[in-house]
Order: C-alpha cells, then structure tokens, then sequence
C-alpha cells in the first residue's frame, strides 16, 4: 500500500473549522482514502473514504485534490470531543477477500480541541 | 446494535506466559482482523480472519496465533509472552468481502495487556 504523510499535531479552536491535510504523492488509480479517527481510550474509528470526487457525510467532508495526491479532512465546528488522533490511509480495494482489513496505519495527527 | 466486543478489558501476565483474547464482530460482519498498538505508535496488522481461515498475516512471528468460530467471533493467542508484547490489542470486523466495497472497519475497544 502507498504510503501517506500528516502534520504530527495540530490545535483548533471549539467552533471552528479543522482543516487536516494529508500528502500521498504515491497513490494508484484504485487506491481508496480513508480517514479514521482515536479517541483517548477506544480503538480507531471509521470517519469518511473517498476514491475521486468531495465526500460529505455527518462527520466530516473530504476534499481531495484533483491529482489525488494529496487530501484534506474538514471538519466543519470541532467540538472537544474531536479531540483525537486522525489517521490518513490508502487502500486498495482491487483485491478483496484476501487482503480486507490490512489497513497500514502511520502515526497520525494527534489533534488538540481548545475551549 | 452492538457493534465490535472485546474481552477482557485488561489483563496482567508475566513473562513466558500464554494470554487468549476474545472477539465478537459487529452484527452482520464476517470478516475479523486483529491490531497490536503499542504506546504512541499507530495499529499494526497482526492478522485476519475469514471463512474460519487465516488469509492475510502481518509481520509477527508464529508465537502470534487465532481462530475464527462458525458464528465469525475469533481469538488471538499470544504464546511465550515477552515484555514487548505490552500493548493495545484491537479487533476490527467489516461487512463480507463482495459487498463491501472500500472496506470499512468497525474496531473494538481494545484488550490492554500488560507483560511484567
């Protein structure tokens, strides 16, 4: 799988906007991105994929550059309880039954939420 | 709707012991992989499980084993414990492989396990 990058920390404010980017300059044409998120004490937590086009959902947005090398993960007000650690992956869903479920993780972006 | 369930919580073992850890998938989801997440790193692959049969291992040595029950829980065996198996272990489930397009996973909360 290709590899991504992403800012080790970021900080935001309650109520604003959070603009978190991620760099894949090695993705192929079926590579998925997939953001998902920690909270303090849980395991990962799915929170947007997409292949090409803008995806919105009830947590957040993705926008994807037009290249796809890279991407950014919105989220619109950030409350405290965003404050996590949010993971950009690559997955290739050309192959399934054999490889599902091998997501690599990096370390992420450890996000900090102020009041 | 229960999603992804895991036991135990928390466990303490010392060193050579042997630890199962239990999981049960989301309803409707056949597919079961298992995470090791050490202190301030990202969930590394250990392995998953589908049709009651290991199709994907990642990097770790045999030590690491699992099953998969006819009704998709599984469990992870950890043998010959060393202090560097401390760590989160995470279960993930997802939908059957045709229908699940991008693959999503629903994780658990974890097993912590400590190795003294």
């Amino acid at each position: 799988d290709a590899k991504t990058t992403q800012p080790n920390s970021m900080e935001s404010n309650e109520e604003e906007p959070v603009h978190l980017p991620c760099n894949h300059s090695t993705i192929s044409g079926t590579d998925y991105i997939h953001w998902y998120r920690q909270l303090p004490s849980q395991g990962p937590e799915y929170v947007i994929h997409g292949l090409t086009s803008n995806v919105n959902n009830r947590m957040a947005s993705l926008a994807i550059a037009e290249d796809r090398k890279s991407s950014t993960l919105i989220l619109h007000r950030a409350t405290l309880r965003d404050a996590a650690v949010y993971y950009c992956i690559l997955r290739d869903v050309g192959d399934y039954g054999g490889s599902q479920g091998n997501l690599i993780f990096g370390k992420g972006t450890k996000l900090s939420v102020k009041p | 709707d229960a999603g992804v369930t895991q036991s135990p919580t928390h466990l303490i073992k010392t060193r050579g012991q042997q630890v199962t850890l239990r999981c049960s998938p989301k309803s409707g989801h056949d597919t079961v992989s298992w995470y090791q997440q050490a202190l301030g790193q990202g969930p590394q692959f250990i392995f998953q499980y589908y049709e009651e049969e290991e199709r994907q291992r990642g990097n770790f040595p045999d030590r690491f084993s699992g099953h998969q029950f006819p009704n998709y829980s599984s469990e992870l065996n950890v043998n010959a414990l060393l202090l560097g198996d401390s760590a989160l272990y995470l279960c993930a489930s997802s939908l059957p492989a045709l229908l699940s397009g991008a693959n999503v996973l629903t994780f658990g909360a974890g097993s912590r396990l400590t190795v003294l």
